[in-house]
């Protein structure tokens, strides 16, 4: 298994451009997120997916979309990128076990994002 | 959201044990206590998580307050490989918030 891929594994845009962070991953995992973290700061969750189909609002969506249409993929769009938008961007997945405790959530490498 | 206090940084020597806090004060009867860590310059990885009962695996050893309103991770025998943050996190719901963690640092 390659476990959770994320390309680009960096990108420079200028503001205003879009792009779509891309996110894929073979465990059959239902569950995906997108998070963003900034130097010397945690994690903050953007956005994330329960299943194919599903998604939901983190605690910082605004400026990005997110679609799920297949269990595999999760990418992440910035429609208008701004500069306060410069960040790591970290793919998780995880199973949803019919039980109470949730599986571990498995990261991606990153994807290093400037906007100019 | 689920909320955990930890403190910023923590400092160790090398070879010996690391106790790493954690208040949850708001903490539910059916919220896990999970704890992932982040190596320099890569994504979080999974640690230890429990409910009720301290846990043991490869890893670390996790102790859990009698009233669950607290944590502890115990790294037994600390290396400078073990340098990174470390997250304490309530599965509470579909929404995984992770705090700002703790910053251990291995002194050689």
């Amino acid at each position: 298994n390659a476990g959770v891929t994320q390309t680009p594994k960096f990108q420079v845009l200028k503001t205003g451009q879009s792009m779509t962070l891309q996110c894929a991953q073979d465990m059959n995992h239902e569950y995906m997120s997108w998070y963003r973290q900034d130097p010397g700061m945690g994690l903050r969750l953007i956005h994330y997916s329960v299943g194919a189909g599903i998604t939901d609002q983190g605690e910082v969506p605004n400026g990005y979309n997110v679609s799920r249409s297949t269990t595999e993929d999760f990418p992440l769009r910035l429609l208008s990128a701004a500069p306060s938008q410069t960040s790591v961007y970290f793919c998780a997945s995880t199973s949803r076990p019919s039980g109470v405790v949730r599986e571990t959530q498995y990261f991606g490498p990153g994807t290093r994002l400037l906007v100019l | 959201d689920a909320k955990t206090t930890q403190p910023n940084s923590m400092e160790s020597n090398e070879e010996e044990p690391v106790h790493l806090p954690c208040n949850h004060s708001t903490i539910s009867g059916t919220d896990y206590i999970h704890w992932y860590r982040q190596l320099p310059s890569q994504g979080p990885e999974y640690v230890i998580h429990g409910l009720t009962s301290n846990v043991n695996n490869r890893m670390a050893s996790l102790a859990i307050a009698e009233d669950r309103k607290s944590s502890t991770l115990i790294l037994h025998r600390a290396t400078l490989r073990d340098a990174a943050v470390y997250y304490c996190i309530l599965d509470r719901d579909d929404k995984i918030i992770f705090g700002k963690g703790t910053r251990l640092h291995i002194l050689p």
